[in-house]
């Protein structure tokens, strides 16, 4: 079945760029996820990108896809004390079928720290 | 609009006990979702709905109901909650989406967290 996988921990200066990494088996993924969960929260979507592409960028964020090696990257730039939080990557193997309903296949999280 | 809503926030419950935990949602949503967190293990779907009338069993259903009580409400019940059940619940809802943004946003509540003891 799919598999996400991430490291659990990330640990980074306020001021630095962080870099969250993921990999995914599923070879018919056809959309990747950034959700970000802060303490005590659920989840929310940070930002999301299609399989047919290899980059995005929204505002401090960069999503780079390594689709030939299932790898996916989200780098936040001038890391602040408000993005610790736990960063889960997450999967959608099927295509748009009208429904509006799928299945999201999650990593376990990276939490990230920001030390000051 | 209030989103997804999770009552209660917080429960403890001895083994063997019942109850259901209660989800809305007011975004129209035709899809709804129940997942657990449990620490190092990610979120795990247990059920979920892709419209109102339908319920289908995810990766742990195990121990667990659903009702999909109308187009907002997705209700979780544990008939006899076990240990193993200790964890933080999340529901979720999605819908098709727009041109800028996927169909596959899940929107999520804020948690129930559930003891067993």
């Amino acid at each position: 079945g799919e598999d996400v996988e991430q490291s659990l921990f990330l640990s980074v200066r306020e001021g630095d760029s962080s870099v969250i990494n993921c990999t995914y088996t599923d070879s018919s993924s056809t959309y990747l996820y950034w959700y970000k969960q802060e303490p005590g929260a659920g989840l929310q979507l940070l930002t999301y990108i299609f399989s047919n592409m290899d980059m995005k960028q929204d505002q401090r964020l960069t999503v780079l896809l390594n689709k030939k090696d299932k790898h996916l990257s989200l780098r936040i730039a001038d890391t602040q004390t408000g993005d610790s939080a736990i960063y889960f990557c997450a999967e959608s193997p099927y295509a748009y079928s009208g429904a509006g309903s799928y299945q999201l296949t999650f990593g376990k999280g990276t939490k990230l720290s920001v030390i000051p | 609009n209030a989103g997804v809503t999770q009552t209660p926030k917080f429960q403890v419950l001895k083994t063997g006990q019942s109850m259901t935990l209660q989800c809305a949602q007011d975004m129209n949503h035709n899809s709804m979702y129940w997942y657990r967190q449990d620490p190092g293990m990610g979120l795990r779907l247990i059920y979920y709905s892709a419209s109102e009338g339908t319920t289908d069993k995810g990766e742990v259903p195990n121990g667990y109901n659903v009702s999909r009580l109308n187009k907002r409400e997705f209700s979780l019940r544990l008939e006899s909650a076990a240990p193993s059940q200790t964890s933080v619940y999340f529901c979720a809802s999605s819908d098709r989406g727009t041109s800028v943004r996927p169909s596959y946003e899940q929107y999520f509540g804020p948690g129930t967290r559930l003891t067993v003891t």
